[in-house]
């Protein structure tokens, strides 16, 4: 069964530091993972997706991401974090070919200080 | 373009009563998905609808049923509401049922007193 790790919980960052959240996921083929942020009390906003080759991918905001089948890793990195990045993050992997759902993991709460 | 919509954004109901949460697919779209989203957690698959069946289910009781209309739409109904129901509903559409990415309504608020 597929299953997404998010080890920290709350992350707390100064603006205009940089930001790496994790995100470790257990599955048993050729992942497709994705990144998504939520502002309070809003939906989900995809953010990127990573579906196969270059294992850098390019998202929206200013987000990139790194795939690392060794490490079954994907997480998710900016350069440069903004007061507006303040929500909460959460990886997720999926769909299999007959497994169509999502899986998420717990979510990481981002607090940007001044 | 539209997005993913829901109706209603928020809602109120008392333990043993029905509620039916409504969501339109972003345009393109013909699978909805439904996930649960409590309080501090994230979300958790409930169903999916393609082609007006429902193709796969999460691991919630049979008190959670749902429909897809011809024109995609679906609608969420839960039935004899517990306490525990209480939380963000989240619809989300995509392109045919499977490898594709899933866009997120902004979700319905459902509190359960």
């Amino acid at each position: 069964a597929q299953s997404v790790t998010q080890p920290d919980i709350h992350i707390t960052v100064s603006e205009g530091a940089s930001l790496e959240l994790r995100c470790n996921y257990s599955y048993g083929a050729t992942p497709y993972l994705f990144w998504y942020v939520q502002s309070p009390g809003q939906g989900l906003q995809l953010l990127l997706k990573y579906f196969s080759g270059d294992t850098l991918v390019q998202g929206i905001k200013g987000f990139e991401a790194e795939f690392k089948r060794s490490q079954s890793s994907f997480n998710l990195r900016k350069p440069s974090v903004h007061w507006s990045d303040a929500a909460e993050y959460f990886c997720a992997v999926g769909p299999l070919s007959n497994d169509y759902k999502l899986s998420f993991g717990a979510g990481t709460t981002v607090t940007v200080r001044a | 373009d539209a997005g993913v919509t829901q109706s209603p954004t928020h809602l109120i109901k008392t333990r043993g009563q029905q509620v039916t949460l409504r969501c339109s697919p972003k345009s393109g779209h013909d699978t909805v998905s439904w996930y649960q989203q409590a309080l501090g957690q994230g979300p958790q698959f409930i169903f999916q609808y393609y082609e007006e069946e429902e193709r796969q289910r999460g691991n919630f009781p049979d008190r959670f049923s749902g429909h897809q209309f011809p024109n995609y739409s679906s609608e969420l109904n839960v039935n004899a509401l517990l306490l525990g129901d209480s939380a963000l509903y989240l619809c989300a559409s995509s392109f045919r049922q499977g490898v594709s990415e899933q866009y997120f309504g902004p979700g319905t608020r459902l509190t359960v007193t």
